[in-house]
């Protein structure tokens, strides 16, 4: 198993370029999740999704749009961004009833100029 | 009060050292709790779970206090590979059982 995926690893983009950030597991989980984690922040959840086709936002969701469209996928869009969006990006991943682990992909390192 | 709120470190040990950090978290209905382990550029990884009655996993204790809503985490004979920063999480936030609330982290540094 791969686990959790990110694409891609890393992207500059100028401001107000759109991307999208994908995330794939392998591992047939419920739950999906993208954070962002800034020096002296933490990780901030942005958005999250209980289930296919369900979203959510999380805690710093404004600028972000996501979508899952297949168990597998949570895409994390950036419709104009910004350099207040340069981060490191995280998906994790949660299988239902289980012990809440979350698992984490390798991060997207994305700078905004 | 933080939802999670960590050691702002940084600590600087001696190898074979023990270290201690700690951890308070705001939410009382918050039902699972975690110590995550982050290497620098990496993700984070579940380090361990912690448990209600303490636990131990090696060299590394967890140890839970829900009356004063306190978690920590002991680290015996630190090793160099032990260097990383290291997550305090807490589960349940406004009753979800499924969003994690993380700390800042605390980052250690073990020295030779």
């Amino acid at each position: 198993n791969a686990g959790v995926t990110q694409t891609p690893k890393f992207r500059v983009l100028k401001t107000g370029q759109s991307m999208t950030l994908l995330c794939a597991q392998d591992m047939n989980h419920e739950y999906m999740y993208w954070y962002r984690q800034d020096p002296g922040m933490g990780l901030r959840l942005i958005h999250y999704s209980v289930g296919e086709g369900t979203t959510a936002k999380g805690e710093v969701p404004d600028g972000y749009n996501v979508s899952r469209l297949k168990k597998q996928n949570f895409l994390l869009g950036l419709e104009s961004a910004a350099p207040s969006q340069t981060s490191v990006y995280f998906c994790a991943s949660i299988a239902s009833g289980a012990s809440y682990e979350q698992y984490f992909g390798p991060g997207t390192r994305l700078t905004v100029t | 009060r933080k939802e999670v709120e960590q050691d702002p470190g940084p600590f600087n040990v001696p190898e074979g050292a023990t270290v201690a950090f700690n951890c308070t978290y705001s939410n009382s209905a918050s039902q699972s709790f975690f110590w995550y382990r982050q290497d620098c550029r990496k993700e984070p990884k579940l380090l361990m779970s912690v448990y209600s009655s303490g636990n131990e996993d090696g060299r590394f204790t967890a140890q839970l206090n829900r009356a004063s809503q306190y978690i920590s985490l002991l680290i015996r004979d630190s090793k160099l590979s032990d260097s990383a920063t290291y997550l305090c999480v807490v589960n349940g936030r406004g009753g979800s059982n499924y969003k994690l609330t993380f700390g800042k982290g605390t980052l250690l540094t073990v020295n030779p």
